[in-house]
C-alpha cells in the first residue's frame, strides 16, 4: 500500500461546480498535512495547510480526519483556472527531517 | 526576486555525459531539498541539506548523483554518466527549519537525457 493515496482522476467538472478529492494516508504518526497544487510542467506551489480542525480559504476548504487517516480538499464554485493537479502531502517526521510524503495527484479539468 | 531559482530551466545531455544543476534557495532559509518527478508522478526525495550538512540521501540517489551545499547557501547536483532513466524534472526546494508551512519549490531542471 502506498503511503499517500489519491484518486488519480481526472474529474471534469463544469464552471460553478463543487468538487471534493480524497487522500488517504497509512502512518498514523503523520503530523502535519498539505495540499499543493501543479500546474503542467511546472513545480508544485503550495495551496495549503490542512489544519485538525478544518480550515478554509476562500473557496478552498481542507479538513482532516485522523481517526480514518484521511484529508480532503473541497472548490467550490470552480473556475477555468482551477484545472491543475491537486498533490496531497503529508509530513511524517523521521529523525530531524520532516520529509514529505507526496501523493501521485489529482486532475481536474474544469470545463466552460 | 526572493524564491528558489534554479538553473538552467532546461538540459538535453547525451547518454554519458556529466550534468549539474544549481540552487539558490530562499536566502534566510536553512533546509535544502532536491526532488525528482517523472511525469504522472508524485516528486519523489532525493536529499537535503541543512545549512551546508547532507543529513539523508535516499536510496534512489546512487553513486553516479552527488550534491553539495558548501557554504550553506546554493547546492548543486551533479548526475555522472547520465542514462536514459535519469530524464526527470529535478525540484530543489527549501524551508526554514523543519517547516510545518511546507516547502517553496524552484522551476526545476528539466533533464532530457538522449
Amino acid at each position: 500500500r502506498k503511503e499517500v493515496e489519491q484518486d488519480p482522476g481526472p474529474f471534469n467538472v463544469p464552471e460553478g461546480a463543487t468538487v471534493a478529492f480524497n487522500c488517504t494516508y497509512s502512518n498514523s504518526a503523520s503530523q502535519s498535512f498539505f495540499w499543493y497544487r501543479q500546474d503542467c510542467r511546472k513545480e508544485p506551489k503550495l495551496l495549503m495547510s490542512v489544519y485538525s480542525s478544518g480550515n478554509e480559504d476562500g473557496r478552498f476548504t481542507a479538513q482532516l480526519n485522523r481517526a480514518s487517516q484521511y484529508i480532503s480538499l473541497l472548490i467550490r464554485d470552480s473556475k477555468l483556472s482551477d484545472s491543475a493537479t491537486y498533490l496531497c502531502v503529508v509530513s511524517n517526521n523521521a529523525g530531524n527531517n520532516r520529509k514529505l510524503i507526496w501523493g501521485l495527484g489529482t486532475s481536474l479539468a474544469v470545463n466552460p | 526576486d526572493t524564491g528558489v531559482s534554479q538553473d538552467p530551466r532546461h538540459k538535453i545531455t547525451k547518454r554519458g555525459q556529466n550534468v549539474t544543476f544549481r540552487c539558490d534557495p530562499i536566502s534566510e532559509h536553512n533546509r535544502l531539498y532536491w526532488y525528482r518527478q517523472t511525469l504522472g508522478q508524485g516528486p519523489e526525495f532525493l536529499t537535503y541539506f541543512q545549512n551546508e550538512a547532507q543529513l539523508e540521501k535516499s536510496r534512489l540517489l546512487s553513486d553516479r548523483f552527488s550534491a553539495e551545499r558548501p557554504k550553506g547557501s546554493f547546492s548543486t547536483l551533479e548526475i555522472q554518466r547520465t542514462e536514459q532513466g535519469d530524464s526527470a524534472m529535478y525540484l530543489c526546494a527549501s524551508s526554514q527549519g523543519g517547516s510545518i508551512y511546507g516547502y517553496t519549490f524552484g522551476s526545476g531542471t528539466r533533464l532530457t537525457v538522449v
